[in-house]
């Protein structure tokens, strides 16, 4: 089995500061690592994935990811936060077949004006 | 294209009332799966199917039962509500076979408090 933890479940920034989002996993298995964005009442969207490849991984809102297999870590960062990013920010794994999903505690980002 | 779409969204039931929580797919999608946010323990894995026919169980599946009769709906079954179930229930779904990472596609959930 796979689980994640996310080591922060608070993280206020100051807007236009840049932020990091700590996840690490563990798993006997290669998996696929995302991360998951979720505003006030709504349901979850993706902000990014890793597969495989680059151990860079970009996606959407300027955000951006690390896999570290050596660490077993997956952080998100962004270089500079807007208070639209204010939201609660959820890492998550899965094995290669992809059925089972195992996710994070979450971390609430708040962006202070 | 409505996405995944959950219905209701809100609900209040009393201890021993039993429930159907609807969820409904139009994109097509094999896989659909039901989970439960609890604050501090993230999302956790009720049941999942990977077609009609077929489910299976996940993280935390006592105390509901699934059925998967179409491509198109998969929905959740609470026999005997518990205040233990308590929630926030999203259904999320997305392809399989050689899909199998691609990310799921969530619904808006549905808040249920049982008395």
């Amino acid at each position: 089995a796979q689980s994640v933890t996310q080591l922060d479940s608070q993280v206020p920034v100051f807007e236009e500061a840049p932020v990091e989002l700590r996840c690490n996993y563990s798993s006997s298995v290669s998996v696929y690592l995302f991360w998951y964005v979720q505003y006030p009442n709504q349901g979850l969207q993706l902000l990014l994935k890793y597969l495989s490849g680059s151990t860079l991984v970009k996606g959407i809102n300027g955000f951006e990811a690390e896999f570290n297999k050596s660490q077993t870590s997956f952080h998100l960062r962004k270089p500079s936060v807007h208070i639209s990013d204010t939201a609660e920010y959820f890492c998550a794994v899965s094995d290669r077949a992809g059925n089972q999903f195992y996710f994070g505690t979450g971390t609430s980002l708040t962006v202070i004006p | 294209n409505a996405g995944v779409t959950q219905t209701p969204k809100f609900q209040v039931l009393k201890t021993g009332q039993s429930m159907t929580l609807q969820c409904a797919q139009d994109m097509n999608h094999e896989y659909m799966s039901w989970y439960r946010q609890d604050p501090g323990m993230g999302l956790r894995l009720i049941h999942y199917s990977v077609g009609a026919g077929i489910t299976d169980q996940g993280e935390v599946p006592n105390g509901y039962n699934v059925s998967r009769s179409t491509t198109e709906d998969f929905p959740l079954r609470l026999l005997s509500a518990a205040p233990s179930q308590t929630s926030v229930y999203f259904c999320a779904s997305r392809l399989t076979g050689g899909y199998s990472n691609q990310p799921q596609h969530f619904g808006d959930g549905t808040r249920l408090s049982i008395l």
